[in-house]
């Protein structure tokens, strides 16, 4: 079974550009969180969506913004970059529910020069 | 607001030791809690998941426990091994976002 999927790899994007990120969810997980891993503040909570719906989102500035598809696939959408948004950006997903484990993607590695 | 503590930062041993490691949260209330292995640069590999209402999991050489009433979990790592070092993280979910609240996590080092 295929896990969580993201792409691209790696971004790089000049200050004040907009950056797309892309998640595929565990086939029958219909929940999606997005997570931003920048150096030296650890994991920070972006945006939780299921089915179709955001949820929930984290202490984060109305320029990240996102979506999710209704085939649950997801997309983050940061937009006017500033250096600091550079971090990793992890995406989860699991089963609806509060109980049901998190399986997180591999990352998409943001670089704003 | 939830909070989550992990000691020590890091931890150097040698092959074969078995080892614990330490995380705490403030917030007793809550649902579950996870224990991830992340590679430097990498995502996150779910290790074990403890309900609120259990005690431990265990998982091959991992064992991981749950004291909610004091805020505290373990994770043992029984016999470690070289492919074991790695940034161990733990996080808990609280309340009714779903969100997981991680702790700065414990960075192992297992030499041979």
């Amino acid at each position: 079974e295929a896990g969580v999927t993201q792409s691209p790899t790696h971004l790089i994007k000049t200050r004040g550009q907009q950056a797309t990120l892309r998640c595929s969810p565990i086939s029958g997980h219909t929940s999606v969180y997005w997570y931003q891993q920048a150096l030296g503040l650890g994991l920070q909570f972006l945006l939780w969506y299921d089915e179709g719906e955001e949820r929930n989102r984290g202490n984060f500035p109305p320029r990240f913004s996102g979506r999710q598809f209704p085939n649950y696939s997801s997309e983050l959408n940061v937009n006017a970059l500033e250096l600091e948004d550079s971090a990793l950006y992890l995406c989860a997903s699991s089963l609806g529910g509060r109980l049901y484990e998190q399986y997180f993607g591999p990352g998409t590695r943001l670089t704003v020069t | 607001k939830q909070e989550v503590t992990q000691i020590p930062a890091a931890l150097s041993v040698p092959e074969g030791e078995n080892l614990v490691l330490n995380c705490s949260f403030t917030d007793s209330a809550i649902y579950n809690l996870q224990w991830f292995r992340q590679d430097p640069g990498k995502g996150l590999t779910s290790l074990l998941l403890i309900q609120s209402s259990q005690r431990e999991q265990t998982s091959g050489r991992l064992n991981a426990s749950l004291d909610k009433s004091s805020g505290r979990s373990t994770l043992y790592i029984a016999a470690s091994q070289p492919g074991d070092s790695a940034t161990y993280l733990c996080a808990v979910k609280t309340g009714t976002a779903s969100k997981l609240t991680f702790g700065t996590g414990t960075r192992l080092q297992v030499t041979l």
